[in-house]
């Protein structure tokens, strides 16, 4: 167990709609990093949070949106859902500046 | 975009015996790491080395990283049914992309008891 969580678990939405997954960091880190794994494919970044400001971007669309909060939990916001949006997101946590990230168990999401 | 490729896509074992990945990569590195990932679940953190090292150990995991070829390679010995999984490496580049991972596509590997 890496202290990491996310919430749900799964997810079924259909394409056009909006969907909120979230994230709590392992204790005391503050950085917060989210990735898309589709099926049969490695992680690919999405985005990073520090501090509650936007730290990267991968190549995704502007539809995916973060936010972290004070507390150093994060959010990730998909809007106008595509069916290419099914996958498994995947969140990770980390100290500022520490090589090692900590992921959490996924949430998997599939858009029908 | 994936960074690079890994070899084999699938390493079918039985156990005891010893099994080798291997990644390739495209750009420098500050880092390399190797996750492993159970039936679509979580990533798990197994080892880093560092784009000045060669070699690194940890358990029965053996890592090494020829940064002139761009390539690194995960050895586990003496496997066990319980190490069935995927194995994903994962490459840092540093600098201004610090900490954003790029994986691999990964391999699957089975060990039989």
């Amino acid at each position: 167990e890496t202290g990491v969580t996310q919430s749900p678990t799964h997810l079924i939405k259909t394409r056009g709609q909006q969907v909120t997954l979230r994230c709590s960091s392992q204790s005391g880190h503050n950085t917060v990093s989210w990735y898309q794994q589709a099926l049969g494919q490695g992680p690919q970044f999405i985005f990073q949070y520090y501090r509650e400001e936007e730290n990267g971007r991968g190549n995704f669309p502007p539809r995916f949106s973060g936010l972290q909060f004070p507390n150093y939990s994060s959010e990730l916001n998909v809007n106008a859902l595509e069916l290419d949006d099914s996958a498994l997101y995947l969140c990770a946590s980390s100290l500022a500046g520490a090589d090692t990230q900590y992921f959490g168990p996924g949430t998997r999401l599939t858009v029908l | 975009s994936q960074q690079g490729e890994e070899d084999p896509q699938a390493l079918s074992i039985q156990e005891g015996e010893n099994a080798t990945m291997n990644c390739s990569y495209k750009t420098s590195i500050n880092n390399l790491q190797w996750y492993r990932q159970n039936s679509g679940r979580g990533l798990v953190h197994l080892i880093l080395i560092r784009s000045n090292e060669r070699e690194k150990h940890s358990g029965r995991l053996r890592v090494t990283l020829d940064t002139s070829k761009k390539s690194s390679s995960l050895l586990i010995t003496a496997s066990r049914a319980a190490d069935t999984a995927s194995y994903f490496c994962a490459t840092d580049a540093g600098g201004t992309s610090y900490g954003k991972l790029t994986f691999g596509q990964g391999t699957i590997l089975t060990v039989h008891p």
